[in-house]
């Protein structure tokens, strides 16, 4: 099945820097690719997404970025602010047997840190 | 804005008693899930949900799980006999679509303690 690496699992930047968060998977068939935000205590919650069909999607200052040759993807944050203290999840949709519809398959998590 | 409802948001139990926890998916949302996060660790995929059956699920989603749609708005994950590994915070979550045509939604959590 489908498996999902993440790193790094901790992160601590400078506010106004960026940050960046790598992920790799193992399915060449999985073909969406989620990033979910989970403060602590918190739910997790969607913060962008990408399908297979798009290399890169960008809203405001989250981008991500998503190579399938390599089955590689990337959360960038720029301008980043101590509200973006969180713990980041990716994820990647396994495959879908019969007539299953594939479900989520997350990461380790990275824990970022934003410094004033 | 609709979100995704769990209860209670904490529960102690004692190890072999069975649990029922219990979600209240958004509306009109046809497709439901069960995930876990022991603590510290990463969510894990139990169960998905579609059409009154279990369209897929892990290898963590044994026997002693079970989940049910007992009426038009909840949706059920039942442990019959908890082990002390089960202590965990269970997520529900929705989609309007199957998963990549449309964004899972999370409940709150319901934190497990199995003593």
């Amino acid at each position: 099945g489908e498996n999902v690496e993440q790193h790094p699992s901790t992160l601590s930047v400078q506010e106004g820097d960026s940050a960046v968060i790598k992920c790799t998977y193992s399915d060449s068939a999985s073909n969406y690719f989620p990033w979910y935000k989970q403060e602590l205590g918190k739910r997790p919650q969607l913060i962008i997404d990408i399908r297979s069909n798009v290399g890169e999607k960008k809203d405001q200052r989250i981008a991500v970025t998503l190579n399938k040759t390599a089955k590689h993807f990337s959360l960038h944050i720029t301008e980043t602010q101590p509200e973006d203290s969180a713990v980041y999840f990716c994820a990647a949709k396994g495959r879908n047997y019969g007539g299953s519809q594939g479900n989520l398959i997350f990461g380790k998590g990275t824990k970022l840190s934003v410094k004033p | 804005e609709p979100e995704v409802t769990q209860t209670p948001s904490h529960q102690v139990t004692q190890m072999g008693q069975e649990v029922i926890l219990r979600c209240v998916p958004i509306s009109n949302h046809l497709y439901f899930y069960w995930y876990r996060q022991i603590l510290g660790q990463k969510v894990e995929f139990l169960v998905s949900f579609y059409n009154n059956e279990i369209s897929e699920k892990s290898e963590i989603f044994d026997d002693q799980f079970s989940v049910e749609r007992p009426d038009g708005s909840n949706f059920t994950l039942k442990i019959r006999s908890t082990k002390l590994e089960d202590s965990a915070m269970y997520f529900c979550a929705s989609s309007e679509q199957p998963t990549s045509q449309s964004e899972q939604f999370f409940g709150p959590g319901t934190r497990l303690t199995v003593l």
